[in-house]
């Protein structure tokens, strides 16, 4: 029962290099979520898929770019990284928008 | 003025103690409240969910929701050292999505 899982955990990127964070869960949710989280700023969404072939913007969505690419696969790009991009990457899902989530353990991304 | 404010803390206690946590929210039409668990290093787990003003009880955490203050808390009885993590307060908004407090961190010491 692995729920959501991410990968990687941890990654040092050179700024203006491009990554993919994955996610994928297994509960059959229909919406997924991309937060990052900051000392003092809390859980920030970048990006959400409420339901499969559909993504919809958050709160800080520059930088980023999202793909659905089924039900249970939600992956995160940074196309152009950014110091102002190291942060901890969660991603989430829910049965349904505004149920309560499950999370993953995180991805721990840094940007020299 | 934010949507959700928590105070970050930390919050230390000795073990045993009762803890409080509390949120204030801004717009008296949310209705659904929630708290996450988040121990270092890991990701939010939720801990408690509730709809309606009053007190809802799990075991030793007591979640509360006064809507004429627009104030939530959750309380915990007993606390032990596992307790020890960031406690998140979530509001789910009219469209559907989740709004986070800022987290308080609580060390519970032996």
């Amino acid at each position: 029962n692995a729920g959501v899982t991410q990968t990687p955990k941890f990654q040092v990127l050179k700024t203006g290099q491009s990554m993919t964070l994955q996610c994928a869960q297994d509960m059959n949710h229909n919406s997924m979520y991309w937060y990052r989280q900051d000392p003092g700023m809390g859980l920030r969404l970048i990006y959400y898929s409420a339901s499969e072939g559909t993504t919809d913007k958050g709160e800080v969505p520059n930088g980023y770019n999202v793909s659905r690419l089924n039900k249970r696969e939600f992956s995160l790009r940074l196309e152009s990284a950014a110091p102002s991009q190291t942060s901890v990457y969660f991603c989430a899902s829910s049965a349904n928008r505004g149920d309560g989530y499950t999370f993953g353990s995180g991805t721990r991304l840094t940007v020299v | 003025q934010k949507e959700v404010e928590q105070d970050p803390g930390p919050l230390s206690v000795p073990e045993g103690a009762i803890v409080s946590l509390n949120c204030t929210y801004s717009n008296s039409a949310f209705q659904y409240f929630m708290w996450y668990r988040q121990y270092s290093r890991k990701g939010p787990e939720l801990l408690m969910y509730t709809y309606s003003s009053g007190n809802k009880e799990d075991g030793r955490f007591t979640a509360q929701v006064d809507k004429s203050s627009k104030y939530i808390s959750l309380f915990i009885r007993d606390s032990q050292p596992s307790d020890s993590a960031t406690y998140l307060c979530a509001i789910r908004i009219n469209t559907g999505k989740l709004i986070f407090g800022q987290g308080t961190t609580l060390q519970v010491k032996p």
